[in-house]
């Protein structure tokens, strides 16, 4: 079952602008990453923030945590076409294995 | 280049007809991963190996068999394909800590069951 859940499913914006996607787990976790899958590509790893991390910077990404919400944000700033991907938010369970379980993922389209 | 190889990267089959989808990965990490993505389904794992030698069921594990042959190579078979394994695979791997650096994976295989 999916732990992750991403929102929106679907996001448009003009290059430029910010593009913020959000992601809520249910169950408590050692760590959350954020993926981007560009179209008939495999996933490429953005960023990983731990849970006892509030916020995390990687260039134009910033990953926000809250783990009395179960939630997390990802941040791109100054959007360029060549973001255009679907992101996917990637949790462990706490305790458990190192398997990861991802979200449904966000279409992000950046027009230029 | 260092990373997940998958082969093939298409493939059409026939129901009923098997096969066995090709993972190898050059990092020298433990842990490799079988997933299958479907439209609106985000990713869901097949099975897993945590070390050479030992595999583990995933969430989707029915209809699906693994053999981690060594360090390097994790190989999933479908012994009798069926439409409803229509999908695309992708194959990960990571290091013991996933912290060092998340899930590698590679370009995937693109399955098609008629």
């Amino acid at each position: 079952s999916q732990q992750g859940e991403e929102d929106p499913q679907a996001l448009s914006i003009q290059e430029g602008e910010n593009a913020t996607m959000n992601c809520s787990y249910k169950t408590s976790i050692n760590n959350l990453q954020w993926y981007r899958q560009n179209s008939g590509r495999g996933l490429v790893h953005l960023i990983l923030i731990r849970s006892n991390e509030r916020e995390k910077h990687s260039g134009r990404l910033r990953v926000t945590l809250d783990t009395s919400k179960k939630s997390s944000s990802l941040l791109i700033t100054a959007s360029r076409a060549a973001d255009t991907a679907s992101y996917f938010c990637a949790t462990d369970a706490q305790g458990g294995s190192e398997k990861l379980v991802f979200g449904k993922g966000t279409k992000l389209t950046v027009n230029p | 280049n260092a990373g997940v190889t998958q082969t093939p990267k298409f493939q059409v089959l026939k129901t009923g007809q098997s096969m066995t989808l090709q993972c190898a990965q050059d990092m020298n990490h433990n842990s490799m991963y079988w997933y299958r993505q479907d439209p609106g389904m985000g990713l869901r794992l097949i099975y897993y190996s945590a070390s050479e030698g030992t595999t583990d069921k995933g969430e989707v594990p029915n209809g699906y068999n693994v053999s981690r042959l060594n360090k390097r190579e994790f190989s999933l078979r479908l012994e009798s394909a069926a439409p409803s394994q229509t999908s695309v695979y992708f194959c990960a791997s990571s290091a013991e800590d996933v912290r060092a650096g998340g899930y590698t994976f590679g370009s995937g295989t693109r399955l098609t069951v008629v």
